[in-house]
């Protein structure tokens, strides 16, 4: 099992530019989470999803859009890229309460790393 | 909403010390507390966790421990080892729909030989 993976693994923009970020995860999770870590404040949701078709508003929610069109997937975009979303962002996996992976275990990714000029 | 504080920023201790990390939250139904180590370049990843009906948990070099009532819990790392260097973060289980997490700030935990 691969686990969760992020696509890429670095990325450099330009204010105004647009891009798209990808998670995907294979332990068949429902819930799925991006997250933005930034120096000083830990992780901080921006949004997250309860299953395919659903997504819902976090912490930080604002300049970011995301889908959930496949179970395995959760997109993260930035339709027009700020120096002040330069961050590392993560995704996470975990199954809904009761489920059959470890009680409330989230999983990570291994980040991207994201500057905006 | 859920708040974590998470002390100290930074902590460093010569191997072989114990190094204790504190956390306290907000929400009083909070029930469950995870603990992540991110090693540079990588995500979190869980090392121990507890849930609010029990008040210690260890697992071989580090323990977790529990105060529901003065909603605050701890990380302690005995016998510090170069490889315990890292950042850690504790995190508070949201009473709310998806199962959220809010996170401490982080430690950066540096062990000097």
């Amino acid at each position: 099992n691969a686990g969760v993976t992020q696509t890429p693994k670095f990325r450099v923009l330009k204010t105004g530019q647009s891009m798209t970020l990808l998670c995907a995860q294979d332990m068949n999770h429902e819930y799925m989470y991006w997250y933005r870590q930034d120096p000083g404040m830990g992780l901080r949701l921006i949004h997250y999803s309860v299953g395919e078709g659903t997504t819902a508003k976090g912490e930080v929610p604002d300049g970011y859009n995301v889908s959930r069109l496949k179970k395995q997937n959760f997109l993260l975009g930035l339709e027009s890229a700020a120096p002040s979303q330069t961050s590392v962002y993560f995704c996470a996996s975990r199954d809904p309460p009761g489920g059959f992976s470890s009680y409330n275990e989230q999983f990570f990714g291994p980040g991207t790393r994201l500057t905006v000029l | 909403g859920e708040n974590v504080e998470q002390h100290p920023s930074t902590l460093s201790v010569q191997e072989g010390d114990s190094a204790v990390i504190k956390c306290t939250y907000s929400d009083s139904a909070s029930n469950y507390f995870p603990w992540y180590k991110q090693e540079l370049g990588k995500g979190p990843q869980l090392i121990i966790d507890i849930r609010s009906n029990v008040g210690e948990k260890k697992d071989q070099r580090i323990a977790v421990t529990l105060n529901k009532t003065a909603k605050h819990f701890s990380l302690h790392i005995t016998e510090t080892q170069p490889e315990d260097s890292a950042v850690y973060f504790c995190a508070a289980l949201y009473t709310g729909t998806a199962s959220k997490l809010t996170f401490g700030t982080g430690t950066r935990l540096q062990v000097t030989l």
